[in-house]
Order: structure tokens, then sequence, then C-alpha cells
């Protein structure tokens, strides 16, 4: 596609619940990550995708937190029994060589835990 | 291990004004510097990046930035601003070798007053 795609924009669910959010990269783009934008916190590393590599896991907060990336294309963030805190507008990226490491963003998923 | 500091959280400047966003950064290796835009319920945009070369680095919409070595600094700057260029602002680094992870600072939050 023309851009990250990133859905849904807004999910509002219930503390303890799961949820899944979904990253469609640019077509072609190798490498995928995920980063936390909490207020007042800046941008979060999460996890980085890169080809057939094992991921990059080690921004992940708790064990709570899994994602995984299908066919080196579409990656899925699941968050496991949400918490308040968890609260926040989760990020999607992509890039490859070519585009000289500028990390194209998705709009991303603005969550809230109630 | 790399770390980005954004000295100022909030920066109001009035319309036409010249502006300055500092960032210093914290790296044992050598680094790719970057500059993001977050313009409200958007996504990042890339403003403009050094990877090598020259020190002064152009970007869009008028902007620039100076790499310093010695300072360790990147600091972005324009010299005159328009009420459109109201956004949050990120510095970011990469390190040269290694993992291909980009380390964001906290955001500046530049508001222009007409």
């Amino acid at each position: 596609g023309a851009g990250v795609s990133q859905s849904p924009s807004n999910k509002v669910t219930e503390k303890g619940k799961d949820v899944e959010l979904r990253c469609d990269p640019i077509s072609g783009h190798t490498a995928l990550y995920w980063y936390r934008q909490s207020l007042g916190q800046g941008l979060e590393f999460l996890i980085y995708f890169q080809g057939n590599s094992a991921p990059d896991k080690s921004g992940l907060p708790s064990d709570r937190f899994s994602a995984e990336r299908t066919g080196g294309s579409v990656s899925t963030l699941t968050i496991q029994r949400t918490q308040q805190e968890d609260s926040a507008v989760y990020l999607c990226a992509s890039s490859s060589p070519g585009t000289n490491y500028g990390y194209t963003f998705g709009s991303g998923t603005r969550l809230t835990v109630v | 291990a790399q770390s980005v500091t954004q000295l100022d959280s909030q920066v109001p400047v009035f319309e036409e004004a010249p502006v300055e966003l500092r960032c210093n950064y914290s790296s044992s290796v050598s680094v790719y510097l970057f500059w993001y835009v977050q313009y409200p319920n958007q996504g990042l945009q890339l403003l403009l990046k050094y990877l090598s070369g020259s020190t002064l680095v152009k970007g869009i919409n008028g902007f620039e930035a100076e790499f310093n070595k010695s300072q360790t600094s990147f600091h972005l700057r324009k010299p005159s601003v328009h009420i459109s260029d109201t956004a949050e602002y990120f510095c970011a680094v990469m390190g040269v070798q290694g993992a291909q992870k980009l380390v964001f600072g906290q955001g500046t939050r530049l508001t222009i007053n007409p």
C-alpha cells in the first residue's frame, strides 16, 4: 500500500480484556517496529521485526504483551489482561534499506482501558 | 545504548519569529540523527536526518538542523515560523552499528501564536 495502515484507529476496552492491534506495513518494507506513545512519555520502543530474523522484543513492558508478524508483512500486537496503564497510542512503523533508515509511521491506534 | 534529551518540553513563539528546538544525545558509538514532526491526531513524519557528510542538514517545511559531534547536539531551527508549524517535534537517534532501532526523545510541543 501507499502508507502504513493501522487498525482500529480507536479502541476502548474493559480492564482485564485482551486486545489485538493490527499493522499493515508498506509493501516490500522488511523492517517493522511497534512503539507506544503515552501522554508526556515520548515514544517508547516495544518490538522490532527485521526480515526473517528473530524479533527484538527488548522493549515489551511485560509478558502480557506479544507481537507476531506473519509472512513478513502484517503484524499484530496483542495485549492480554489489559490494565489502565496500557492506555496509550500504539504506533507502527516500517522501513527498508532503500529508505536510508527513514521510518514511515502509521497514524496509530488509540487504546483506552476503562 | 543510546539516549536522547530534548531540553524543552514546550516552546511558545510568535508567528514569523525564529525558533530553535534543542536536542542532545548520548551514545558510545557513532550515530544517525533524525527529527520527526507529529501534527495533531496524526502519525509521525520525517522532517530531516543526518547520516554523514555535511553537518548542516536541510529538511522539509524550511527546517534545518546542525550536527555538532563535540557537543553531542542536533538542534532544529527555522528562521521564520508559521501557524501551521504548531506540532510536537521529536528528536531521535540510531546507532550506526547494531540494531536499526530509533530511540526517541520526550518531544517538544511547539506552539505558534499569532
